[in-house]
């Protein structure tokens, strides 16, 4: 069975300040996929990022960046100098390759709030 | 393109009334997703469909049913509205050729039984 544990409920930030979202998932998938989406006020999620298991190298994106670390079972994301903008709620998901009827079902962590204060 | 939409975007039903929650997108995806998301759970999964035809039970899929009218549109049935099933609710649609595929999500339906 999968699992993803996003173990920060909430974090609170001042604007400039860099965060690290914890990501932390359970698999006995030798091959994977993990996402993370965005979630903002407004509601609708929105895909940032997916990493597939056999490539670790570290993704830089702007001020948003992705740690995956298949040692330790963890993809971590890091937001540098943080903006109001980036108030959001962010899920963490682990899919499998495929299964039988050619869909998949990814897993999806609790969430983190990342509330940024000017 | 509009990408997925939802209809509607907030209801109030009673306890026992019926509704339907439609779902359409307008990529072409072959798998589309109903989720509902609960303060503190994340996302659940209430049912997919791999492909046009096809419909599976996700996580939590009591009290809800589904229909893939065709490749466009999957919508999600409430037969007897439960207090419990207050919750949003979100569509969501991918590529079907792995596991690759991030998921498109619509804006959402906030139901509210009383």
């Amino acid at each position: 069975a999968q699992k993803v544990t996003q173990a920060q409920t909430e974090i609170s930030v001042v604007e400039k300040e860099d965060v690290t979202l914890d990501c932390v998932y359970e698999t006995r998938d030798t091959t994977y996929y993990l996402f993370w989406y965005k979630q903002p006020p407004s509601g609708e999620l929105v895909f940032l990022i997916r990493r597939n298991s056999f490539d670790e190298q570290n993704e830089i994106s702007g001020r948003y960046s992705w740690n995956f670390q298949k040692s330790t079972s963890s993809f971590n994301f890091t937001i540098t100098a943080s903006q109001v903008v980036d108030s959001a709620v962010y899920f963490c998901a682990l899919s499998p390759p495929t299964i039988a009827g050619g869909s998949y079902i990814p897993t999806f962590g609790r969430g983190t709030s990342l509330i940024v204060h000017p | 393109n509009a990408g997925v939409t939802q209809t509607p975007k907030f209801q109030v039903l009673k306890t026992g009334q019926s509704m339907t929650l439609q779902c359409a997108q307008d990529m072409n995806h072959n798998s589309m997703y109903w989720y509902r998301q609960d303060p503190g759970m994340g996302l659940r999964l209430i049912y997919y469909s791999a492909s046009e035809g096809t419909t599976d039970k996700g996580e939590v899929p009591n009290g809800y049913n589904v229909s893939r009218l065709n490749k466009r549109e999957f919508s999600l049935r409430l037969e007897s509205a439960a207090p419990s099933q207050t919750s949003v609710y979100f569509c969501a649609s991918s590529e079907a050729s792995g596991g690759h595929n991030e998921q498109f999500f619509g804006p959402g339906t906030r139901l509210t039984v009383l």
